[in-house]
Order: C-alpha cells, then sequence, then structure tokens
C-alpha cells in the first residue's frame, strides 16, 4: 500500500460547504505537502506543514498533522465550483546530502455543485 | 522561465517503438524529478536529478527506462521498445533548494499511449 493514503477516495458536496480530507502515512516524515491537480494538468502546490507543527490556515485551507497518529487533514471552507479537482497528501523522505523526493497518496476526488 | 514546461502534450508510440519526453524546469531550479501517473491516481517517483548528475534513480525501470539532464538542455526521458503497461502521464517537476521542505513545482506533463 502507498505511503500516503487519502480518505474519502471521492468526496461530493454543495458549494458554500466545507470539504475535509485526510491522509495517513506510514513513516517519519520531516514535513507533509497537500497538491491540487485539475484535470489534464499537472499538481499545484497547496500548503507544506512541518512535522513540528500542529496546524497551519493558508486562505480558505487549513491543514492539521497528528505525527502520534501518523494523519493529517485538509479543510477547504466555503467551497467553490473552481475547488473542483484531486487533492494529494505528500510525505517526503530526506535524501542523503540534501534534496526531497515525495511519496505521493492515492488522492481524493472533489467535487464542488452549484 | 516561470513554469516547467514538458513535450510534446500527447505521444502515442506503438508497442516496440522508442518514446522521448523531454521538460525544461523553471530557471535557476536545481533538482529535477519525473514521475509517472496510472489512471490518474498514484504518482509513481521515476528519477531525480541535481544539475546534471543523477541524485536517486530508485523508482527507474532499468531495462528500458533512462534520463538525462545536460547543461543548456531540456531534461529528457527515454523509453526504449515500450510496453502498453507504459501508457501513462509523465510528470516532470522541479524545485530550487537543497532543503526538503522546498515544494515541488510540476509541468502539465506528457500523455504517452502505447498502442
Amino acid at each position: 500500500s502507498q505511503q500516503g493514503e487519502e480518505d474519502p477516495q471521492a468526496l461530493s458536496i454543495q458549494e458554500g460547504e466545507n470539504a475535509t480530507m485526510n491522509c495517513s502515512y506510514k513513516t517519519s516524515i520531516n514535513n507533509l505537502q497537500w497538491y491540487r491537480q485539475n484535470s489534464g494538468r499537472g499538481l499545484v502546490h497547496l500548503i507544506l506543514i512541518r512535522s513540528n507543527e500542529r496546524e497551519k490556515h493558508s486562505g480558505r485551507l487549513r491543514v492539521t498533522l497528528d505525527t502520534s497518529k501518523k494523519s493529517s487533514s485538509l479543510l477547504i471552507t466555503a467551497s467553490r465550483a473552481a475547488d473542483t479537482a484531486s487533492y494529494f497528501c505528500a510525505t517526503d523522505a530526506m535524501l542523503t546530502g540534501g534534496g526531497n523526493k515525495l511519496t505521493f497518496g492515492t488522492g481524493t476526488q472533489l467535487k464542488v455543485e452549484l | 522561465g516561470e513554469e516547467v514546461a514538458q513535450t510534446p502534450k500527447h505521444l502515442v508510440r506503438g508497442e516496440g517503438q522508442k518514446a522521448k519526453l523531454y521538460c525544461a524546469p523553471i530557471k535557476g531550479h536545481s533538482y529535477v524529478f519525473w514521475y509517472q501517473q496510472v489512471l490518474k491516481n498514484e504518482f509513481k517517483f521515476l528519477i531525480s536529478f541535481q544539475n546534471e548528475n543523477v541524485f536517486d534513480e530508485t523508482g527507474m525501470p532499468k531495462e528500458r527506462f533512462s534520463a538525462k539532464c545536460l547543461p543548456n538542455s531540456p531534461c529528457s526521458l527515454e523509453i526504449q521498445a515500450t510496453k502498453l503497461e507504459d501508457s501513462a502521464v509523465y510528470f516532470c517537476a522541479s524545485s530550487s533548494r537543497q532543503s526538503y521542505n522546498s515544494p515541488l513545482h510540476f509541468g502539465n506533463g506528457t500523455r504517452l499511449t502505447v498502442t
């Protein structure tokens, strides 16, 4: 199974509602990142939370990290139709000499309906 | 440039043919990564470079896959003798710093279809 696994696999909500996605991982991490992928496009970085942080905000996004449970959640408040996309969590592995290699989860497909 | 540029956007190859994909990282970024995405889900790490040097190639199927990042040229990913299972979207990403706290910037991918 993957280092990062998102839950749920798919989520459908109405515009204006909040959307919550969860991510679980297996090994110790240095940081966890969330990315968005619109259909036919590459990943866009949303937010990064370090292992010593518990919560982080960016606009309508709120990310939490619980290293004891090896889990993270992404909350999108007041969702919009434009938030329709797939959302992936990614955990890093620190490489000898620096640099990062991200391992991605399987993604949550979010659909926001008008 | 300010975006990771991948070419071509689509590539169709018959089984057994060669496929070559290109990636121009963001100017000034030292690290380049290749990922394979199958069926809009899992992103499988293939290989990473620090400038022109291979940094991590643990994800590469070495028999048929090769990659290069040469100075003053786009990076490339080449698949010899493609197989049906190679059909996927191949993404290139770049990042600026050695630190593991650096986000990746992705291109829009090359969709490879092997028939």
